[in-house]
Order: C-alpha cells, then sequence, then structure tokens
C-alpha cells in the first residue's frame, strides 16, 4: 500500500506570504495528525483528525495556521501570513485506529520542509 | 508538564559496532508507551521499537533492544552490531493514558555510522 505522502517537500517562502502543505493519509485511515519541528528542536503536535473532525487542536500555535480535511481523505494546512518563526518541517501521520494504547504508532510521511525568509 | 529528554544531540559510531542512545522523561502517569522513531536523511519517520510500561521486560527487536527503567525514568536504545543504513536522526517518544493519541517527542539524537 502507499504511504503517507506529504508536499511539497520543500518550500521557500517570503515572510507574509500564504503556504499550503498537503498530506495524503494511507486509504482507510480514520486519524490523521500534523506535526511539526521547529529549528532542531523537538517535533510537537499541532491538531489531530477523526476523519473530517478535529478531534484535538490544542497544538496549533495561532490562528495563522488553518488545517482541513474536507471529506476525510487528503489534508491540508494554510500557514497565512508566514512568518519567520513557522520555519521547520511539517509532519503529517495517519492511523487506522485510534492508538490510545499505543499499540503499534503512526505511520509518517518524510514531512515539508518550510523556510521562511 | 510531560516532557522527554536526549542529552546527546550527535552521535557516533563505527560500522559492526554498538550504540546507545539516552532517553529520559517525565509524567506523573502510570499508563504509558514509549517509542524510539528514526528518520533517515529525507525519508519517512519509522517506528523502530516501542515499549508498555507496565512491562518488565525489555523490548528487543533484531539488533535493537532497550533498556527501560521505570523508576529512573529511563528508556535507552541499544543498536547492535551498526550498518551504515542505521544513520539517521533517531527521536524518543511517548504516549500516556490521558494524552489521547497525541505523542510527546525529545528533541532527536543525530546518529551517523561510518564505515
Amino acid at each position: 500500500e502507499a504511504g503517507v505522502t506529504q508536499f511539497p517537500s520543500h518550500s521557500v517562502i517570503e515572510k507574509g506570504q500564504t503556504v499550503t502543505l498537503r498530506c495524503d493519509p494511507i486509504s482507510g485511515h480514520d486519524n490523521l495528525y500534523w506535526y511539526r519541528r521547529v529549528m532542531g528542536k523537538e517535533i510537537k503536535f499541532l491538531l489531530h483528525f477523526v476523519k473530517e473532525s478535529k478531534q484535538d487542536e490544542s497544538g496549533m500555535p495561532n490562528n495563522r495556521f488553518l488545517a482541513e480535511r474536507t471529506g476525510g481523505t487528503y489534508s491540508t494546512l494554510k500557514v497565512q501570513p508566514a512568518e519567520l518563526e513557522d520555519s521547520g518541517v511539517y509532519f503529517c501521520a495517519s492511523s487506522s485506529f485510534l492508538v490510545q494504547q499505543g499499540t503499534y504508532g503512526y505511520t509518517f510521511g518524510s514531512g515539508t520542509r518550510l523556510t521562511v525568509v | 508538564a510531560q516532557t522527554v529528554t536526549q542529552s546527546q544531540p550527535e552521535m557516533s559510531v563505527q560500522e559492526a559496532e554498538t550504540v546507545t542512545l539516552s532517553c529520559t522523561y517525565d509524567t506523573s502517569e502510570s499508563n504509558y508507551y514509549l517509542f524510539w522513531y528514526k528518520q533517515p536523511p529525507s525519508r519517512q519517520m519509522i517506528l523502530v521499537i516501542r515499549q508498555e510500561a507496565y512491562k518488565q521486560q525489555n523490548a528487543t527487536e533484531n539488533r535493537f533492544s532497550v533498556n527501560f527503567q521505570k523508576a529512573a525514568k529511563s528508556f535507552s536504545l541499544k543498536i547492535s552490531d551498526s550498518q551504515l543504513g542505521d544513520t539517521a536522526m533517531y527521536f524518543c517518544a511517548f504516549m500516556t493514558g490521558t494524552s489521547g493519541s497525541r505523542l510527546t517527542f525529545g528533541e532527536g539524537t543525530q546518529l551517523t555510522v561510518n564505515p
């Protein structure tokens, strides 16, 4: 089966511009997660979708970030307007069941490296 | 607060040797799960090994094993017979019973295996 696909793999934009990241989860996976790693720090949780609904968006840093998952398939993460501190690697992951018991973890994508200049 | 600390930003090892990556964590919960993930250069992050906190026995997956010390809140990863393909960024993470399915990660350790 195809894995979790993220694109673009790299994006360089100027401060104040808008960028949209996309994640295609594994087909049939209801759970989709966004994480990001900023400047060599730890990877931090952003939000969790169950199908098209936001289950937990407590990690979203501010209202410049908008995540959507229309139809419960792929997801987009829009940053508008981008700031310098938004630079980092944005990871998407999916799972077929709620990993409350930590049974198998998730399947991650390769990430999108965002650079804001 | 729940935190994960990886005190070694970078490590290197010679091919075929053994290396241990350290990880400590902090949580007040008793029910949790621990993970090591690896991310090779420009590739997706994959699960290396996992450990349930209620299990005494240390998890092992082929050349990868953990040393889980619950009282000390320590979860180190040992890689035996290191291979060039083990070169990657390694992240320690955990998930608690009350965090839903959210993972808390450490800052990562960049491991380089030298020929």
